[in-house]
């Protein structure tokens, strides 16, 4: 089973408010990433990092921002949340090499809700 | 034009019926084709990977990728009411290693 974690996992803020969404991995993986995911839709790329201070945009035009000071830490933020950010965050990791041993692990996901 | 698409389902069989699932996709470069399995409130976890063109075994599960076509499928066999969950495509070229591209899946309901 997969060791990533994501916290929390259902979050309610109003308008304005700054959030963190934390994702963990115990497993050293270099490769870490975010994706954004509503429903009946597909999974988004909105962030990826290669290892510790790497990180790239995804594909998905994002407001959010994030980290790599640690391996196993990438920790996604929005400075001022809007209704527009209401969505799924799910958080995923692998090796530097992808392939059918190394593919990417999700995490629980975070469900936000932004009112 | 999306590049991966995917049946949304919803998609309701009786318990022991053979499930298909199907993607097709446009972008001639996809190498490495993969179905994902996610429940309610989970995230996706990996199901089935599969290299180029051909078929691949697992258990009760096949995936087939046909590149001529573009088109990928997978069959249940002995679908079980533990297989109801959303079956996510996703593809990736070899040049892109990062960035997998995913259908926006189709919602699997077996009726016990």
């Amino acid at each position: 089973e997969a060791d990533i974690y994501q916290t929390p996992r259902y979050l309610v803020i109003g308008t304005g408010k700054k959030i963190t969404l934390e994702c963990s991995q115990t497993m050293g993986h270099d490769k870490m990433y975010w994706y954004q995911q509503d429903p009946g839709m597909e999974l988004h790329l909105i962030h990826y990092s290669y290892g510790v201070n790497s990180t790239e945009k995804g594909d998905l035009s994002s407001e959010s921002t994030v980290s790599r000071i640690r391996t196993e830490h990438f920790p996604l933020t929005l400075e001022s949340a809007r209704p527009s950010h209401t969505s799924q965050y799910l958080c995923a990791s692998s090796e530097f090499w992808e392939s059918q041993d190394n593919e990417q692990f999700f995490g629980p996901g975070t469900r936000l809700t932004v009112l | 034009q999306k590049e991966v698409e995917q049946d949304p389902g919803p998609l309701s069989v009786p318990e022991g019926a053979i499930v298909s699932l199907n993607c097709t996709y446009s972008n001639s470069a996809f190498q490495y084709f993969m179905w994902y399995r996610q429940y309610s409130r989970k995230g996706p976890e990996l199901l089935m990977y599969t290299y180029s063109s051909g078929n691949k075994e697992d258990g009760r599960f096949t995936a087939q990728v046909d590149k001529s076509s573009k088109y990928i499928s997978l069959f249940i066999r002995d679908s079980q009411p533990s297989d109801s969950a959303t079956y996510l495509c996703a593809m990736r070229a070899y040049s892109s290693a990062s960035k997998i591209i995913f259908g926006s899946g189709t919602r699997l309901s077996i009726r016990p």
